[in-house]
């Protein structure tokens, strides 16, 4: 099946350094990919689209200058977070759509903790 | 209102029994509707697609009623395994643009 590869799993950091997070959809060519945020027993917010070779767009309340989202290829797009702080630590998550409306694949995750 | 509310739960059942959850919508535009299922600490992961006639999947049944807006998920016979939360999802866009997740239903089967 669709396979989401996201690096890295986890990752600490320091306040005020940035911090990227890369998905690569492994057999599969990823046109959109999404990146999602969540919080400690909340669901999955969405932050932004990602468009293969056209600018991010990003939801409500998302600063894109804060949260940079690069899809340079069919396969690979980051998500860069930064001037980290504490309160962006959170869980986030990418996910790809390879079967048009019938589902989403989704990457395993990073769990970032600023320090 | 949410575009897209669950309870949260938790529902605590015993191994064998059945349970239900209700998802409901708001934008009657929306296309696609998905259950998923999200362990603690990890990614979600497709459940089931949900059908306008209503689709089964071994001891899952998804539902849909798009007159009242919900999708509902049933669990026959559940499983220790099952403990996890439960994602309804959905997309509100005519393209794969706009995806709505749901706060999720925890769901904890006991022995």
């Amino acid at each position: 099946g669709a396979v989401v590869s996201q690096h890295p799993s986890w990752v600490i950091c320091k306040s005020g350094t940035s911090v990227k997070i890369e998905c690569r959809s492994l057999d599969f060519q990823a046109t959109t990919m999404f990146w999602y945020r969540q919080f400690p027993k909340q669901s999955l917010m969405l932050m932004a689209t990602s468009n293969e070779g056209s600018k991010a767009t990003y939801e409500q309340g998302v600063e894109k200058d804060k949260f940079l989202i690069n899809h340079a290829s069919l396969t690979l797009s980051t998500l860069t977070v930064t001037s980290a702080h504490p309160e962006d630590s959170s869980f986030y998550i990418c996910s790809a759509s390879h079967r048009g409306n019938y589902g989403y694949t989704f990457g395993s995750g990073t769990r970032l903790t600023v320090v | 209102r949410k575009e897209v509310e669950q309870d949260p739960g938790p529902f605590n059942v015993p191994e064998g029994a059945t349970v239900a959850f209700n998802c409901t919508y708001s934008n009657s535009a929306s296309q696609s509707f998905f259950w998923y299922r999200q362990d603690c600490r990890k990614e979600p992961k497709l459940l089931m697609s949900v059908y306008s006639s209503g689709n089964e999947d071994g001891r899952f049944t998804a539902q849909l009623n798009r007159a009242s807006q919900y999708i509902s998920l049933l669990i026959r016979d559940s499983k220790l395994s099952d403990s996890a939360t439960y994602l309804c999802v959905v997309n509100i866009g005519s393209s794969a643009s706009k995806i709505i997740f749901g706060s999720g239903t925890r769901l904890s089967i006991r022995p």
